[in-house]
């Protein structure tokens, strides 16, 4: 168990809806970030948080968003959704700021997203 | 953008083998990380190396990472049946801040 929780497990939806996931980081850790792994693109990463301020951002599309709260817990929201979106969503907290050379990144189990 | 290339993709083994995981790029990273994701859960990190150079062991899994920080490779010696799973590969850059994860080399092994 890693210490980082995701809500739900699994969820199923159709096209053109709009979701929500979310994330708590471990105890203490203040840097959240959100990745996508699908089939063909492998383990991509998204958006970063640290203490509720954007830090970086990935391979985001512009039909996504998220947030981090005051609480640390971290929110993805995904719209307009199309077939492609589906995939595994993966939150990950880490201590400090960066992916810095020490720096160890743990990984909750996942939402998996399946647009129908 | 950096890429992170693995080879092989598919890799089945019969238990007592040994096994080499290859994880290369055109790019320099700072450190590279290696995790092992089994199926419904996250990535959990094994390693990170840092030095041009570098060979990490843990148990029967030896991490070498290459002299121009490339490149690294991962040995199983005398591969068992837990080691099953997708080991990925991780590229850290403290420009971005991200890790740039490789494509991954899915293993198993036979009993």
């Amino acid at each position: 168990d890693s210490g980082v929780t995701q809500t739900p497990k699994h969820l199923i939806t159709a096209t053109g809806q709009r979701v929500t996931l979310r994330c708590s980081p471990r105890s203490g850790d203040l840097s959240v970030y959100w990745y996508q792994q699908s089939l063909d693109q492998g383990l991509q990463f998204l958006i970063q948080y640290y203490n509720g301020e954007e830090r970086a951002k990935g391979n985001i599309l512009e039909r996504f968003s998220a947030q981090q709260f005051p609480d640390l817990h971290s929110e993805l929201n995904l719209s307009s959704l199309e077939l492609g979106d589906s995939a595994l969503y993966f939150c990950a907290s880490s201590e400090v700021l960066g992916a810095g050379t020490y720096n160890e990144q743990f990984f909750g189990p996942g939402t998996r997203l399946t647009v129908l | 953008t950096q890429l992170l290339e693995q080879s092989p993709q598919f890799l089945s083994i019969q238990e007592g083998e040994n096994l080499t995981v290859y994880c290369n790029s055109s790019s320099v990273f700072s450190s590279l990380q290696w995790y092992r994701q089994e199926p419904g859960e996250g990535p959990v990190l094994l390693v990170t190396v840092v030095t041009g150079g570098e060979v990490k062991k843990l148990k029967r899994l030896t991490f070498q990472f290459g002299d121009a920080r490339k490149d690294s490779s991962l040995h199983i010696t005398a591969a068992q049946p837990g080691d099953t799973g997708l080991y990925l590969c991780a590229g850290v850059d403290t420009g971005r801040r991200a890790l740039t994860f490789g494509s991954g080399t899915r293993l198993q092994v036979q009993p």
